[in-house]
């Protein structure tokens, strides 16, 4: 089965430029999430989708970033102006959930996309 | 003071030793818990769910103290594979069908041989 799929791998860019990175989560998931890493922070989640709607995007940096989830097998995450604190690997993971279960399934990570901004 | 705390170590210990990772949480409502396992410039990997009850998996042992909001990972027989860095992530699940972990930084392990 495919995993997440994320793209692109790698990324390098002059600051100010739009950087667009996209997900696609695993078929029959409903959930899904894009996180940062950093080594000063860790892994910070930014937002989460559950059935395509924005739950929680409080993770979010500033209003320089922003995603979208058009439908339930494509999301995007984008960055503009970019700036070179943006440098960081962003992961996109899904999971399964199912309302009323207070046990939910673990998510599964994309390999991640490293963003570098000169 | 991080929802998710761990040692940030590095723990490094020789092949075949026994090594105890603990992390502690500070919302009691969280509902489920996790280690994943993220080797370098890799993607983070589930390893196990840890049950209230304690769950072992082959080596690996889960146990988890509600009371005390702590989780511990021991592993057994360590072999230079399990180097990586283990993250304790709890599921601070709003309830129905919302699910947001929150990952502790990580404790690096580096087995020697």
């Amino acid at each position: 089965d495919a995993g997440v799929i994320q793209s692109p791998r790698h990324e390098v860019t002059e600051m100010g430029q739009e950087v667009t990175l996209r997900c696609k989560p695993i078929s029959g998931h409903n959930s899904l999430f894009w996180y940062r890493q950093t080594m000063m922070r860790g892994l910070e989640l930014l937002i989460y989708f559950n059935n395509n709607v924005p739950i929680d995007d409080s993770g979010m940096p500033e209003d320089r970033f922003s995603a979208k989830m058009p439908n339930a097998s494509f999301s995007t995450l984008k960055i503009q102006p970019s700036e070179p604190r943006d440098s960081a690997v962003y992961f996109c993971a899904s999971s399964f959930s199912s309302s009323g279960s207070p046990l939910n399934q673990p998510q599964h990570f994309g390999d991640g996309t490293r963003l570098s901004i000169l | 003071r991080k929802e998710v705390e761990q040692d940030p170590g590095p723990f490094n210990v020789p092949e075949g030793a026994t090594v105890a990772f603990n992390c502690t949480y500070s919302n009691s409502a969280s509902q489920s818990f996790f280690w994943y396992r993220q080797d370098c410039r890799k993607e983070p990997k589930l390893l196990m769910s840890v049950y209230s009850s304690g769950n072992e998996d082959g080596r690996f042992t889960a146990q988890l103290n509600r009371a005390s909001q702590y989780i511990s990972l021991l592993i057994r027989d360590s072999k230079l594979s399990d180097s990586a860095t283990y993250l304790c992530v709890v599921n601070r699940g709003y309830g129905g069908a919302t699910n947001k972990l929150i990952f502790g930084t990580g404790t690096l392990l580096a087995v020697q041989p």
